[in-house]
């Protein structure tokens, strides 16, 4: 069965305590691994889309990378406002369903 | 460019009443999506849409549950005689392709007395 794990489920940090999530993916036929980060309250927002293991994108300060089996959100020097959840998700089959993980639940003190 | 649109943004319902959700995609996009976030859990897919066909509803509910992504006009979830189980935050997306990343609304947090 495609499954999609987050770890940790809630992680605290101090501004610009550098940390990274991990999601974890055991999916057939991936088509697509994806971030989004939500607020509490409001839908998700997209942030990066991930096709092959080796590829790496950045947006700010936060750095996604894909493997075969995972997926790392990489945030330097984090601040507040970077608090949030953040999700993971993997398209899966030729339809487009996303299958969610948990949710790592971010906070980041000044 | 507006983003995908969600209507109403909170709902009250008693139990045995129905529940219409509407969603209007993104311009330009034609592939709409519907996902459940029960509290505490994460976000499950329930249906695949274009339009005016259902394309994948595997995460639909057998009974109760339907929905519809007319030629003209948003797509509505439809909910049909209200439990308290029901009681959850639905979230549309939309796509300009089945394998492109999906934008969500602002979902409709759906409340059953």
């Amino acid at each position: 069965e495609d499954q999609v794990t987050q770890s940790p489920e809630a992680l605290r940090l101090q501004e610009g305590e550098s940390s990274s999530l991990n999601c974890s993916y055991t999916v057939s036929g991936l088509r697509g691994l994806f971030w989004y980060r939500q607020d509490p309250g409001k839908g998700p927002e997209f942030l990066f889309t991930l096709y092959s293991a080796g590829e790496e994108k950045e947006k700010e300060r936060l750095k996604a990378t894909l493997t075969k089996k995972e997926s790392f959100l990489h945030i330097t020097a984090p601040k507040p406002e970077d608090s949030a959840t953040y999700l993971c998700a993997s398209g899966s089959g030729n339809t487009g369903k996303l299958i969610f993980g948990q949710g790592t639940t971010l906070q980041v003190k000044p | 460019n507006a983003g995908v649109m969600q209507n109403p943004r909170h709902l009250v319902r008693r139990r045995g009443q129905e529940a219409r959700l509407r969603c209007s995609p993104m311009k330009g996009h034609s592939h709409v999506y519907w996902y459940r976030q029960l509290p505490e859990e994460g976000l499950k897919f329930m249906v695949y849409l274009q339009k005016e066909n259902i394309i994948d509803e595997s995460g639909m509910p057998k009974e109760r549950f339907s929905a519809e992504f007319p030629k003209e006009g948003p797509s509505i979830l439809r909910i049909q005689q209200v439990v308290r189980g029901d009681s959850a935050a639905y979230f549309c997306a939309s796509s300009s392709t089945a394998t492109n990343e999906q934008f969500f609304g602002p979902g409709t947090r759906l409340t059953v007395l």
